[in-house]
């Protein structure tokens, strides 16, 4: 079975500061790896993918995450956060068959930025 | 182009109703899928559909049940609610059965009282 870990469940950061956001999985068939954000009352919004290629992949809003098969790990980082910035962040595994398609999500990360 | 439509946004339904939640898919996206998010669980997966299908399911009880029509919308029914169920429902579409990337909807938030 596949399992994705969000090593922090909550991230303070100053407004302008870098931030990381942690995540490792355990994958035992090919590896799609994904960051959505989700803002109060809100669904789930694709931040950035990796299907395969590149192992940096940049997204929208300025993030990027870099996959690490030998580390099992997919972190989501951005060099400058803005206050709109905060929100929830998950990092989910898809687990892509013949027979269809499920995200195994992780606890999620709280970012919350101080002006 | 419309992203995913999930109807209604919100709902409240006592204990022992039945609902029944809608999905609307990004036009020409054939396949469907459902997820409950809760504080204590997260988002966990309920079932996929495919060209009317289903194809996958995940591990809750026969009281969540779902269908697809042949224009790629989806319904899910909850049957005999229970105080547990009020959750964040989710809805996402994916263009073919051999991509993985999904696009959500907003969400359905249901509260059981």
């Amino acid at each position: 079975a596949q399992s994705v870990t969000q090593l922090d469940s909550q991230v303070p950061v100053f407004e302008e500061a870098p931030v990381e956001l942690r995540c490792n999985y355990s994958s035992s068939v090919s590896v799609y790896l994904f960051w959505y954000v989700q803002y109060p009352n809100q669904g789930l919004q694709l931040l950035l993918k990796y299907l395969s290629g590149s192992t940096l992949v940049k997204g929208i809003n300025g993030f990027e995450a870099e996959f690490n098969k030998s580390q099992t790990s997919f972190h989501l980082r951005k060099p400058s956060v803005h206050i709109s910035d905060t929100a929830e962040y998950f990092c989910a595994v898809s687990d892509l068959t013949n027979t269809g398609n499920q995200f195994y999500f992780g606890t999620g990360t709280s970012l919350t930025v101080i002006p | 182009k419309a992203g995913v439509t999930q109807t209604p946004r919100y709902l409240i339904k006592t204990r022992g109703q039945q609902v029944t939640l809608s999905c609307s898919p990004i036009s020409g996206h054939r396949s469907v899928s459902w997820y409950q998010q809760t504080p204590g669980q997260g988002l966990q997966f309920l079932f996929e559909y495919f060209s009317e299908t289903q194809r996958n399911k995940g591990n809750f009880p026969g009281r969540f049940s779902g269908r697809q029509f042949s224009n790629s919308r989806s319904e899910m029914n909850v049957s005999t609610l229970e105080l547990g169920d009020s959750a964040l429902y989710l809805c996402a579409s994916r263009p073919t059965g051999l991509n993985p990337e999904a696009f959500f909807g907003q969400g359905t938030r249901l509260t059981v009282v």
